[in-house]
């Protein structure tokens, strides 16, 4: 199976921070890279899929980038609300797999 | 817009099964491809297997194989998940999900709890 790996798992900041989250495939997943937000207690939401397609509804703040192995999810300026937890998941293979995930707190 | 509603929460002991829901409306069921992805207490999501009704045929994470089984009903557009030879490591949310033509989750049902204790 593609392993996904992601950094950091955890990381403080501030309401106007500009944050970046990075994710990496153990191998070439093309542009196949999606990323969802989770709130406690409820189903995750799909922000970015195809590595850098903002799903319809997600405030532009958010944004994707990366190809084959590589990627990255940036936050602009962060908002009271953007405090849960990121995960990256590969579709490349049908035997999805996410990375472990990254916290963001509040500083 | 295209919905999916899982099963009530499911206390359970071990070495028993379960079995969770997730029935879909507004879409064509036949069409999807419906995925099961479970999230341990203060854990991460870890994708279990998933289904395309139209067809029938699952796949699933090489973790689960043999102790997972996904079935679908296209009459009822239901999916369901059951996992059998229940431990207390399987306490977890359970949740049902359609890849898109994005090839995202991007429905979600709202998540089914299951307690495995003695």
């Amino acid at each position: 199976d593609i392993q996904m790996t992601q950094s950091p798992s955890s990381l403080s900041a501030s309401v106007g921070d500009r944050v970046t989250i990075t994710c990496r495939a153990s191998q070439s997943i093309t542009s196949y890279l999606n990323w969802y937000q989770q709130k406690p207690g409820k189903a995750p939401k799909l922000l970015i899929y195809a590595a850098s397609s903002l799903q319809s509804g997600v405030p532009s703040r958010f944004s994707g980038s990366g190809s084959e192995t590589d990627f990255t999810l940036t936050i602009s300026s962060l908002q009271p609300e953007d405090f849960a937890s990121y995960y990256c998941q590969q579709s490349y293979s049908t035997r999805y797999t996410f990375g472990q995930g990254t916290k963001l707190e509040i500083k | 817009q295209v919905q999916l509603v899982q099963s009530g929460a499911e206390v359970k002991k071990p070495g028993s099964s379960v079995k969770v829901s997730c029935k879909a409306s507004g879409g064509t069921f036949s069409s999807y491809v419906i995925n099961w992805v479970r999230q341990a207490p203060g854990q991460g999501l870890e994708w279990m297997g998933g289904i395309i009704p139209m067809f029938g045929t699952a796949n699933y994470a090489q973790k689960f194989q043999g102790r997972v089984t996904i079935t679908a009903n296209e009459s009822t557009s239901t999916a369901y998940m059951e996992l059998s030879s229940l431990r207390s490591e399987d306490t977890a949310g359970y949740f049902c999900a359609s890849l898109g033509d994005s090839y995202a989750f991007d429905i979600w049902g709202q998540g089914t709890m299951v307690i495995v204790s003695s």
